[in-house]
C-alpha cells in the first residue's frame, strides 16, 4: 500500500523563478495539506485542500497557491521565489473527519533550494 | 501562538531506559494534540494523539500525558531502542470549523539513543 508520494524529491531554483511540487495522497484519503519545514524547525501549515477547494490557509503570502485534482492528488505552486522559500515542503493526506481530528500521513517531502 | 526553534533541544537516552519528551503548547483553545516522530530524510510519522477531555493515553511503548492547567504535553517512551532516535514534534489543533486540520507544530526535540 503506497503512502503519500511527492515529487520531485530535490530541486534547485533561482530567485524569481516559479516552482510546482506534486503530491499523491495515500490510497483512500481525500484531503491534502501542505506544510513548509525550514531547517531545524517544525512544519508550518500552508494550506489544505478538500473536494478540490482550499479549505484552510496558514500565514503564507499569495505567492503560494495550490490545486487539488479529481483524483485527490495535489500541486503546490510558489511564484517569485525568495531565498527564504528554501525548505522542505511536506504533503500530508488524511480522510476527512467531521470532528476534525484526522490523522495526517506525511510524505517524505520535496527539498527546495533557492539560490 | 508561535513555535520558534532555531536551536533544537536534545535528549540523550541510554538504550533500555525510559524517555520523557516535554512540550509546552501555546493556545489554550487547543483541544487536540498529536505527537509525531521524524527520522532523518523522512516525513513526520504519527505516534499517538489525545483529546483535551483526556489526561492520559497509552499506546504500544508510548504514553502521552496532557496537563491543560499548565498547557503541557509529554510523551513517554518505555524501554527506548536505537530505532527511537529521531526528532519528536508535538502538534496542537483547535477542533472547530475555521481551524480544522490546521496543525500547529512545536519546535521539536532531538532524541539520541546511546548503546
Amino acid at each position: 500500500d503506497a503512502g503519500v508520494t511527492q515529487s520531485p524529491t530535490h530541486l534547485i531554483k533561482t530567485r524569481g523563478q516559479q516552482v510546482t511540487l506534486r503530491c499523491s495522497p495515500k490510497s483512500g484519503h481525500d484531503t491534502v495539506s501542505w506544510y513548509q519545514q525550514a531547517l531545524g524547525q517544525g512544519p508550518q501549515f500552508i494550506f489544505q485542500y478538500y473536494e478540490e477547494e482550499e479549505r484552510q490557509r496558514g500565514n503564507f503570502p499569495d505567492r503560494f497557491s495550490g490545486h487539488q485534482f479529481p483524483n485527490y492528488s495535489s500541486e503546490l505552486n510558489v511564484n517569485a521565489l525568495l531565498l527564504g522559500d528554501s525548505a522542505l515542503y511536506l504533503c500530508a493526506s488524511s480522510l476527512f473527519s467531521p470532528s476534525g481530528a484526522n490523522v495526517l500521513t506525511f510524505g517524505a517531502g520535496s527539498r527546495l533550494t533557492v539560490l | 501562538g508561535e513555535s520558534v526553534g532555531l536551536h533544537l533541544p536534545t535528549l540523550s537516552v541510554q538504550e533500555g531506559d525510559n524517555s520523557i519528551i516535554n512540550c509546552a503548547y501555546s493556545n489554550s483553545a487547543s483541544d487536540y494534540f498529536i505527537w509525531y516522530k521524524q527520522e532523518s530524510g523522512k516525513g513526520p510519522q504519527f505516534i499517538i494523539d489525545i483529546r483535551s477531555n483526556m489526561d492520559k493515553r497509552q499506546g504500544q511503548r508510548v504514553t502521552v500525558l496532557l496537563n491543560k492547567t499548565v498547557k503541557h504535553l509529554s510523551l513517554q517512551i518505555a524501554a527506548t531502542q536505537p530505532g527511537d532516535s529521531a526528532v519528536y514534534f508535538c502538534a496542537e489543533n483547535v477542533l472547530r470549523t475555521d481551524s480544522w486540520g490546521k496543525l500547529q507544530f512545536g519546535a521539536g526535540t532531538q532524541v539520541v539513543v546511546t548503546p
